[in-house]
């Protein structure tokens, strides 16, 4: 079972860049495998980010494309997401996901809270 | 984009009920379809892929139904670890998330 774990800053300024980064264990990061971000602001529903694929394939929810980038990092067995320009309107519940071709995502991250304010 | 509804946004229920939710999606998505539940402060379970296939490891009163735009999750006799809030999810082109049934006493 892949286990996966977020980090990065809790609090960001408005009009800054955001900046996650999700451990993955038991699995390579390199397999055949999306991994993803979801977010969930508070009290609300579920907002798919994004996945990255075979390393560098990318897809992104078109609502965020102009400010999403996500990308991994093989040496360290992670991916990362950035979030640029954010305003009040991105603090969420940010989770990491994983989930093989053709399937939901099965493996959840804990979640990690994102503020944006100044 | 592919749009998923979700209807009721809360149910009331008590112990014991037979319980259904249903998921429609703005075009034909075949059987893309997953359920979660969610519990307070947690992660998003899985409990239905493919519409109509259970997870490992969720109970069996739990079912789903449904293809191409309308798709229903059950749960037969609800327990009292089953009050929380439900998502269905396309996945068919990208991911989209309907915006979830709460499940309240």
């Amino acid at each position: 079972q892949v286990q996966l774990q977020e980090s990065g800053p809790g609090l960001v300024k408005p009009s800054e860049t955001l900046s996650l980064t999700c451990a993955v264990s038991g699995y390579s990061i390199s397999s055949d495998y999306y991994w993803g971000w979801i977010r969930q602001p508070p009290g609300k529903g579920l907002e798919w980010i994004g996945n990255i694929y075979h390393n560098d394939i990318t897809h992104y929810n078109p609502s965020l494309k102009n400010r999403v980038t996500i990308s991994v990092d093989t040496s360290k067995n992670q991916f990362s997401l950035k979030l640029t320009s954010v305003t009040a309107g991105d603090t969420a519940v940010y989770f990491c996901a994983s989930r093989s071709s053709g399937w939901p995502f099965g493996d959840w991250g804990q979640g990690t809270l994102v503020t944006v304010s100044s | 984009d592919i749009q998923m509804t979700q209807s009721p946004s809360t149910l009331s229920a008590s112990v014991g009920d037979r319980v259904t939710i249903t998921c429609r999606a703005s075009q034909s998505i075949n059987n893309w379809l997953a359920w979660y539940q969610q519990k307070s402060g947690k992660a998003p379970k899985l409990l239905i892929y493919r519409a109509s296939s259970l997870e490992s490891g969720v109970p069996s009163r739990f079912s789903g139904s449904g293809s191409g735009t309308e798709f229903t999750l059950t749960i037969s006799s609800l327990q009292p670890d089953d009050f929380a809030t439900y998502y269905c999810q396309q996945y068919m082109n990208y991911q989209t998330f309907g915006q979830g049934t709460k499940v309240e006493i």
